[in-house]
């Protein structure tokens, strides 16, 4: 079956530490995107690749970094640079101007 | 003035009703437009496309009107599995084209 997947789905992060979190899509898309999203908020971009080896900065990328060595593969790096990172990350890919595909999502909390 | 703006919601309904959504965007140049659903502590998922001349799926009639940049969504005899949070998104000429999201109306159909 064609999709994508987070991994892990719920991820616990002591302060100071960097985590990466996982997608992988397998539907032949360009674009990928990473959004957070907040108790009770709407979703807001953190990054965005339209091809493999390029990304851009979307709303708030500041304490977070991406990677997209393969067209499959978009990991988020949540770095210790990021103050309030518990919440919601939820990753997208997307073809041409049509509809964006979400994977389940990773819940990060900071302990 | 935010790019996507909703209805704030709630919205209680008892079963049977018929809702309507409102959103309106800022961006003018906009030609995507999208309907998506997401479940408390999911994904978002696709409901439906939005197109010029308005379009029907089932109980769900999304029109579009570009003059007063405004979408809306009907929802015809609720049932109970219609409550979800409405995402109105729009794509946006910033970012190359990518989709901006507005903050969601909650649903919740009551027996």
């Amino acid at each position: 079956d064609g999709g994508i997947t987070q991994s892990p789905k719920y991820l616990f992060r002591k302060e100071g530490q960097n985590v990466t979190l996982s997608c992988e899509q397998n539907l032949n898309h360009d674009a990928m995107y990473w959004y957070r999203q907040d108790p009770g908020q709407g979703l807001r971009l953190i990054y965005y690749s339209q091809i493999v080896n390029d990304f851009q900065k979307g709303d708030i990328a500041e304490g977070y970094s991406v990677s997209r060595e393969k067209k499959e593969s978009f990991p988020l790096t949540v770095t210790s640079a990021q103050k309030n990172p518990t919440a919601f990350y939820l990753c997208a890919s997307r073809m041409d101007y049509n509809e964006q595909f979400f994977g389940p999502g990773t819940r990060l909390t900071v302990l | 003035r935010k790019e996507v703006e909703q209805d704030p919601g709630p919205f209680n309904v008892p079963e049977g009703a018929t809702v309507a959504f409102n959103c309106t965007y800022s961006n003018s140049a906009s030609q995507s437009f999208f309907w998506y659903r997401q479940d408390c502590r999911k994904e978002p998922k696709l409901l439906m496309s939005v197109y010029s001349s308005g379009n029907e799926d089932g109980r769900f009639t999304a029109q579009l009107n570009r003059a007063s940049q405004y979408i809306s969504l009907l929802i015809r005899d609720s049932k109970l599995s219609d409550s979800a949070t409405y995402l109105c998104v729009v794509n946006s000429m910033n970012y190359g084209q990518n989709f901006v999201f507005g903050p969601g109306t909650r649903l919740s159909v009551l027996p």
